[in-house]
């Protein structure tokens, strides 16, 4: 079975831009997660969707968005980029809202000039 | 609110030697926790999680770890080290109810070399 795949793999965007980064779930999955990490510091959770709703937001700005599709992929969304905005972007998936295993993709690495 | 603590931020041991890395975290009660493994430039590995029951849980590549709700750990440990275990480990709570249910926190991470 495949993993969490996620799109694309490196970006370099500059200041000012927006930028849309893809995630698809293992397949039966309907918990989506996104996570921040910058270099040298553990992620730090930014969203999750369960069935296509947002159940939760981490303490990150308003130019950081997300949706869910209804076959559970997803987007995130940067706009206004800023230099603080390069890191590893990680995509999870779990069965369940809680409680269950979540399962990480290889990343989007963004660079921002 | 929840925080993890990993208070090495680099390890190193030879291989074949064995390995401690330490985990304390802050919640109000017994969290779900997990310890993930990160090679260079990749995604996140489960290396095992606690949810509940024994406290003595076992996870791949040899390792293992044990709850101790007295003194919030959750250490990872593993008998003998390969060359292939060098890698950033990370331990994470996830919460188990309220507003934050279903996010994982993270700490952040231990570096561990292995030398031959």
């Amino acid at each position: 079975d495949a993993g969490v795949t996620q799109s694309p793999t490196h970006l370099i965007k500059t200041r000012g831009q927006h930028v849309t980064l893809r995630c698809s779930p293992i397949s039966g999955h309907k918990s989506v997660s996104w996570y921040q990490q910058v270099l040298g510091q553990g992620p730090q959770f930014i969203f999750q969707y369960y069935e296509k709703e947002e159940r939760g937001r981490g303490n990150f700005p308003d130019r950081f968005s997300a949706r869910q599709f209804p076959n559970y992929s997803s987007e995130l969304n940067v706009n206004a980029l800023l230099l603080g905005d390069s890191a590893l972007y990680l995509c999870a998936s779990s069965l369940r809202l809680a409680g269950g295993e979540q399962f990480f993709g290889p990343g989007t690495r963004l660079t921002v000039l | 609110a929840q925080s993890v603590t990993q208070p090495d931020i680099h390890i190193t041991v030879s291989e074949g030697a064995s390995l401690e890395l330490r985990c304390n975290y802050s919640y109000g009660a017994t969290p779900y926790l997990f310890w993930y493994v990160q090679s260079p430039g990749q995604g996140l590995q489960l290396l095992l999680k606690y949810f509940s029951g024994d406290t003595l849980v076992q996870g791949i590549k040899g390792f293992e770890a044990e709850f101790k709700r007295s003194q919030s750990s959750f250490n990872l440990r593993k008998p003998s080290v390969h060359w292939s275990d060098a890698a950033e480990y990370f331990c994470a709570v996830g919460a188990i109810r309220g507003s934050t249910l279903g996010r994982l926190y993270f700490g952040r991470g231990t570096q561990l070399t292995v030398w031959p």
